[in-house]
This record gives structure tokens, C-alpha cells and sequence, in this order.
């Protein structure tokens, strides 16, 4: 079956350090991948998505990039902010039917 | 629109009761999902609806656990009885499936509380 691995968290970074938050799959066929954001108190809203191989994602400063030959989609920004402390879901969609994979989530906590 | 609007946003219920969750999904889209997400087991799909057919509903925890879609417009997750471990937050979603690679939308969540 599908499956989503994310590195365990959570993540604290200071004000403008570099992030990179790991995410790999296992799936069959040719899956699109998304990064979802939670921020505390809220539902999950989409931040990025590739639906290709090679395809770049990107969206407010993070990006993402679909691997195949690895089978990763390893989300980064350059400079992180404390409004980007959130939890972070890789997911998958892959099959004919609209059903996602999540990840476990990773916490992001961006301290001043 | 005024994107996926689910009701109530917190409950607190007592050991035993019959709780029920509403969600009404974004016009127009085809497919609705309801999650659940506890700090020890993350976030869980539970069911999930096409043209208000129930096409999985293999992550529902048990027959404490029913959800019903009677129109394009309206879902319902029923908990009855509900027990302690009942306590998460609730997430429906919707999607509109004929677009490939669609992301599904979230509604802001129901905070279950059981007691």
C-alpha cells in the first residue's frame, strides 16, 4: 500500500536559519505529492504540490521537489519566520480515487 | 464560497452520550473525507464519500462509528456511545475529484472532548 515517512519533530529553528523538513513515499503508479500546513488552532490548507516527476513546487518561500529516483519530496525555505511555526504534512495522492496518504506531521517552532 | 464550514467547532460530552458531527462541504465538489487527529496517532482518514456514496470506510474505528451523506451538500459523523478515547479533533474535507490531482480543502476542525 501507500505510504508517507516524515522526520520526526518537532523542528525549533531561530529567526532566518535555513529549513529542510524530510519527507519520502512508497507508493505504486505515479503519485502527485502536497505539503499541507496546520497552523495551531486551525484545519489543514495546502501549501505546495508536484504532480511529476522533476516538477518544483513552491509557494511563500518553501519549495519542494519531486524525486522519483528517490522517492522524496523534501520541503525547504531559504529563511524561516516565526509566523512559519506550524505543523507540516507531506501527503500523496496516487490511484483513481481522490483518497490522500498523510504523513505523521512535522512541529516547526521558529523562535525570535 | 465560504469554504468547507463544520459544526460545532468544540464539544464536550459525557461518557455514554450520542455525539454528531456536521460538515458541509464547498459547492460543487464531488468528494468529502472525515478525519480524525490525536496527538498519539496523527491524523487518520476515517471515511470517504463520492456523489455522497460511501466508497471506504475502512479507518472507521469501530460500530460506535457511523457517517452518512444524505445529500451533496451535508455529512454527518455519529458517535454513539462515546467513550474517552473518543477525544480528538475532527476534520471533514472536500475535493472536487474530476480534476486530476485536486488537494482536498479542510474545514477548520470539531474539538471532541469526552468525559
Amino acid at each position: 500500500g501507500n505510504s508517507v515517512t516524515q522526520m520526526e519533530g518537532p523542528v525549533t529553528l531561530s529567526e532566518e536559519a535555513f529549513l529542510t523538513i524530510n519527507c519520502t513515499y512508497t507508493a505504486t503508479g505515479y503519485p502527485s505529492l502536497f505539503w499541507y500546513v496546520q497552523y495551531p488552532g486551525e484545519g489543514l490548507q495546502l501549501l505546495l504540490k508536484a504532480t511529476k516527476a522533476d516538477d518544483k513546487g513552491s509557494n511563500k518561500g518553501f519549495e519542494a521537489t519531486y524525486r522519483k529516483e528517490t522517492t522524496s519530496f523534501h520541503l525547504e525555505k531559504g529563511s524561516v519566520q516565526v509566523s512559519d511555526s506550524a505543523v507540516y504534512f507531506c501527503a500523496l495522492y496516487s490511484g483513481g480515487y481522490q483518497k490522500v496518504t498523510f504523513g505523521t506531521g512535522t512541529k516547526l517552532q521558529v523562535i525570535p | 464560497d465560504a469554504g468547507v464550514i463544520q459544526s460545532p467547532r468544540h464539544e464536550v460530552t459525557e461518557m455514554g452520550q450520542e455525539v454528531t458531527l456536521r460538515c458541509k462541504p464547498i459547492s460543487g465538489h464531488d468528494y468529502l473525507f472525515w478525519y480524525r487527529q490525536t496527538m498519539m496517532r496523527g491524523l487518520e482518514l476515517l471515511i470517504y464519500f463520492n456523489n455522497n456514496v460511501p466508497i471506504d470506510d475502512s479507518g472507521m474505528p469501530e460500530d460506535r462509528f457511523s457517517a452518512k451523506m444524505p445529500n451533496a451538500s451535508f455529512s454527518t459523523l455519529k458517535i454513539q456511545p462515546s467513550e474517552p478515547r473518543d477525544s480528538a479533533v475532527y476534520f471533514c474535507a472536500s475535493s472536487f475529484g474530476r480534476r486530476l490531482n485536486t488537494e482536498a480543502f479542510f474545514g477548520q476542525g470539531t474539538r471532541l472532548t469526552v468525559v
